[in-house]
């Protein structure tokens, strides 16, 4: 069974840029949430999508927001980039929200 | 406003013996507990879970404790191994929120 993709990997923008960031479920898990690592802050959540709806969302500025389409797979936009915004974007799913949650391997945003 | 702490930022156990993290919450909204695991440039691996109505879960060399009275969880990995040497969040579940520690750092010492 694939792992929760996430595209791309590494990413470097300027301030003032806009990003777009993917990522891909599990199959048959409708549940999609996004997660900000930064050191010593652990991991902060930004938003959660289930078909194709937000169902909960951070304490995270306007800048930051989501989609998910109806294959699961979801994107996170960010725009107005600060250097503030340098962290690596989680992306986990799972079948539900109190299930277990399936991470992929990030996309490691840098901001010059 | 940290829901979910873990007080040690890192822990150094010699191989073969017990590594035990902790996490304290504050929520008593919460009612289900988990553990992962990070490398580096990976993302976190699900370790091992709780639900409230349970005080202690085992699965293999983890165990995980939840004390509710106390709002602290802890896990315990017995033996260590090298390979153990990782990043563990403690994660908890409740009000329609995953909430996440900031993490412990543990080094495992052959």
């Amino acid at each position: 069974k694939a792992g929760v993709t996430q595209t791309p990997r590494y990413l470097i923008k300027t301030r003032g840029q806009q990003v777009t960031l993917s990522c891909s479920p599990i199959s048959g898990h409708r549940s999609v949430s996004w997660y900000q690592q930064t050191p010593g802050q652990g991991l902060q959540f930004l938003f959660e999508y289930f078909s194709e709806t937000q169902r909960n969302k951070g304490n995270f500025p306007g800048r930051f927001s989501g989609r998910q389409f109806s294959n699961s797979r979801s994107e996170m936009n960010v725009s107005t980039l600060e250097l503030g915004d340098s962290a690596l974007y989680l992306c986990a799913s799972s079948q539900d929200r109190d299930q277990p949650q399936h991470f992929g391997d990030g996309t490691r945003l840098s901001i010059l | 406003d940290q829901q979910v702490k873990q007080n040690s930022p890192s822990l150094s156990v010699q191989e073969g013996r017990i590594s035990i993290l902790n996490c304290d919450y504050t929520n008593s909204m919460f009612d289900y507990f988990l553990w992962y695991k990070k490398y580096p440039a990976e993302g976190p691996t699900f370790l091992i879970s709780i639900s409230s109505i349970k005080d202690k879960n085992e699965d293999g060399r983890f165990t995980v404790f939840l004390n509710k009275s106390a709002k602290h969880l802890s896990l315990h990995i017995v033996p260590s191994q090298p390979g153990d040497s990782a990043v563990y969040f403690c994660a908890a579940f409740g009000g329609n929120k995953l909430v996440f520690g900031a993490g412990t750092i543990l080094r495992v010492k052959s």
